[in-house]
């Protein structure tokens, strides 16, 4: 197993620019999220996703917008990167509830917007 | 208001040396569980443990043990006998049986000095 992968590593934007961070499970589960990791901050919640095409807000979701058609891809968008949104970006998976299950996370996706 | 403290910001210790790192949470809860990650240089998320609400027994695994006390709302962190490879950021996390969210603190960056 692959476990959760994540695409890009590293990307430079400039300010009003869009793209979407890739994310997949090959793990089977049903519960997906988005975190930015910035400094001081910890990891806050961007949003997340219970099942395939159920989606919701978590902590600071303003300016990202997701979506889940499948079981294992949880993109996250970007719509018009602000200098604001540099930060380095987990997704993460679990099976069934978060609450009680453990999360495995992916290797980050280091954002720089200019 | 902060769900999870995490006071520390940062700790030295010199290798061999026993280290505690602190957490505090807050929740209306009477269901949840806490866990810990690790966050080594290399900057994936590693799971540590997680603990039930239910549970306030200690838990020791190697080098690591953790107090949970209930009546302080605490979820402490032993690491003893560190090692450099115990060099990493730690965090404490919080998630709430009636939601879908983990709270994660910002974190304590631990560095071990040889």
């Amino acid at each position: 197993n692959a476990g959760v992968t994540q695409t890009p590593k590293f990307q430079v934007l400039k300010t009003g620019q869009s793209m979407t961070l890739q994310c997949a499970q090959d793990m089977n589960h049903e519960y997906m999220s988005w975190y930015r990791q910035d400094p001081g901050m910890g990891l806050r919640l961007i949003h997340y996703s219970v099942g395939a095409g159920i989606t919701d807000q978590g902590e600071v979701p303003n300016g990202y917008n997701v979506s889940r058609s499948t079981t294992e891809d949880f993109p996250l968008r970007l719509l018009s990167a602000a200098p604001s949104q540099t930060s380095v970006y987990f997704c993460a998976s679990s099976y069934g509830e978060p609450s009680y299950n453990e999360q495995f996370f992916g290797p980050g996706t280091r954002l720089t917007v200019l | 208001a902060q769900k999870v403290t995490q006071a520390q910001t940062e700790i030295s210790v010199v290798e061999k040396e026993d280290v505690t790192l602190d957490c505090v949470y807050e929740t209306r809860d009477t269901t949840y569980y806490l866990f810990w990650y690790k966050q080594p240089p290399s900057g994936e998320l590693v799971f540590l443990i997680r603990r039930n609400s239910f549970d306030e027994q200690n838990e020791i695994s190697g080098r690591y043990s953790w107090n949970f006390q209930k009546s302080t709302s605490s979820f402490n962190f032993t690491i003893t006998a560190s090692q450099v490879v115990d060099s990493a950021v730690y965090f404490c996390a919080l998630s709430e049986a009636s939601g879908n969210q983990f709270y994660f603190g910002t974190g304590t960056s631990l560095t071990v000095i040889p």
